[in-house]
């Protein structure tokens, strides 16, 4: 069991540009969740996709989107980079309908804008 | 809305000692469950332990165990004969327990070093 993976590990972009970050869960897993930490904090809920539907959404604007494709994977996108979205991304997977709702994470994708 | 605080952003300890972590959440929820989080240089968040509000027992993972007391909103980490592996960021979290997966509110986290 390969785990939650994400890609790709790191990447530089430039102000106003768009990114796109990429998830696969975990073997048997059905949610994904977006989390962005910034450095020295924890991280943020920024959304979480089932049955390829946005289910809960954080406090972030319309230039974070997401999707999530019929074998759960899943994609971060973000529009219009601002010096203020370099951080570590992560994506969480778990189940909907497992007794146990544990969350397994990736690695995380460090995103600097510069 | 949810929050959890930790307050402590650094602590050390010597090796094979123990040292508690300490937390406080704010819910207006009666269930949910709360986590220790443990993010080392690799980035990856591993979960340490996890309370469920309605149980009374303070959870335990063997070296692991927190002290959950509900009425005071806190909820701390004891970390027993503490290892070299052991030194991370801890991180306190929160989720409503509404059934199916909901997000997780996380502290701004606390970092551990182990000493020789």
């Amino acid at each position: 069991d390969a785990g939650v993976t994400q890609s790709p590990t790191h990447l530089i972009k430039t102000r106003g540009q768009q990114v796109t970050l990429r998830c696969s869960p975990k073997s048997g897993h059905d949610t994904v969740s977006w989390y962005q930490q910034a450095l020295g904090q924890g991280p943020q809920f920024i959304f979480q996709y089932y049955e390829e539907e946005e289910r809960q959404r954080g406090n972030f604007p319309d230039r974070f989107s997401g999707h999530q494709f019929p074998n759960y994977s899943s994609e971060l996108n973000v529009n219009a980079l601002l010096l203020g979205d370099s951080a570590l991304y992560l994506c969480a997977s778990s189940s909907v309908t497992a007794v146990n709702t544990e969350a397994f994470f990736g690695q995380g994708t460090r995103l600097t804008v510069v | 809305a949810q929050t959890v605080t930790q307050s402590q952003p650094e602590m050390s300890v010597q090796e094979a000692e123990t040292v508690t972590l300490s937390c406080t959440y704010d819910t207006s929820e009666s269930d949910y469950y709360l986590f220790w989080y443990k993010q080392p240089p690799s980035r990856q968040m591993i979960l340490v332990i996890r309370q469920e509000a309605y149980k009374q027992q303070n959870a335990t993972e063997n070296r692991f165990s927190v002290n959950f007391q509900k009425a005071a909103k806190s909820f701390s980490l004891k970390i027993s004969d503490s290892q070299l592996g052991d030194a991370a960021m801890y991180f306190c979290a929160y989720s409503r327990r509404k059934g199916g997966s909901e997000k997780l509110v996380f502290g701004k986290g606390m970092k551990l070093t182990v000493n020789p």
